[in-house]
């Protein structure tokens, strides 16, 4: 099987701006989480999708938001970037969630100046 | 709110030898772990998982051990090469539905 893809890996922004990034989980796949992982804060939980609805959230302000459609593929977005928002954005899919194996893709680099 | 891991530290063996990575997890439900192996540049990598009705489990080279009593998870590679340099973390989960809380990392480097 086909692994974890996320477009686009890197991505220049200014402050600001949105940004979505896109992620496309492994087939069969239906829980899709997202992470923001940085070096001060290292892995920290945005959001998980499942079957197109939003069953977790982490402690984000709601400038981030995603979505999933019914063929399981999840995006997020970011709006009115700030600088402290540049980390690299890692996807991750499970079959159903909560105690399943997790999956990573390589994750999409934002760089926000 | 709930933490795994404390510090994010460094660890340097010598080629050949065995590695052992620790990680303290602080949520007593949690009944999933995973061990993730991150490069530069790349996504993390499953390694190895635990469920909390072992205390034990191995794979190629390595071998994870869970310590409930402590909450305590650790990761063990025998004869660590050079291609084994990266940062490791570890994960846990509760019960269905709950997302993965990761620990700080920590960075092994291997010496030749």
């Amino acid at each position: 099987k086909a692994g974890v893809t996320q477009t686009p890996r890197y991505l220049i922004k200014t402050r600001g701006q949105q940004v979505t990034l896109s992620c496309s989980p492994i087939s069969g796949h239906r829980s899709v989480s997202w992470y923001q992982q940085t070096p001060g804060q290292g892995l920290q939980f945005l959001f998980e999708y499942f079957s197109e609805t939003q069953r977790n959230k982490g402690n984000f302000p709601g400038r981030f938001s995603g979505r999933q459609f019914s063929n399981s593929r999840s995006e997020m977005n970011v709006s009115t970037l700030e600088l402290g928002d540049s980390a690299l954005y890692l996807c991750a899919s499970t079959g159903w969630g909560g105690g399943e194996t997790q999956y990573f893709g390589p994750g999409t680099r934002l760089l926000v100046l | 709110g709930e933490s795994v891991g404390l510090h994010l530290p460094t660890l340097s063996v010598q080629e050949g030898d065995n590695s052992i990575i620790n990680c303290a997890y602080s949520n007593s439900a949690s009944d999933y772990f995973i061990w993730y192996k991150q490069e530069s540049g790349k996504g993390p990598q499953f390694i190895i998982d635990i469920r909390s009705n072992m205390d034990k489990r191995q794979g190629q080279r390595v071998t994870v051990l869970l310590n409930k009593t402590v909450k305590h998870l650790s990761l063990q590679i025998a004869a660590t090469q050079p291609g084994d340099s990266a940062v490791y973390f570890c994960a846990e989960n509760g019960n269905y539905g709950q997302n993965f809380v990761f620990g700080p990392g920590t960075r092994l480097s291997v010496l030749p």
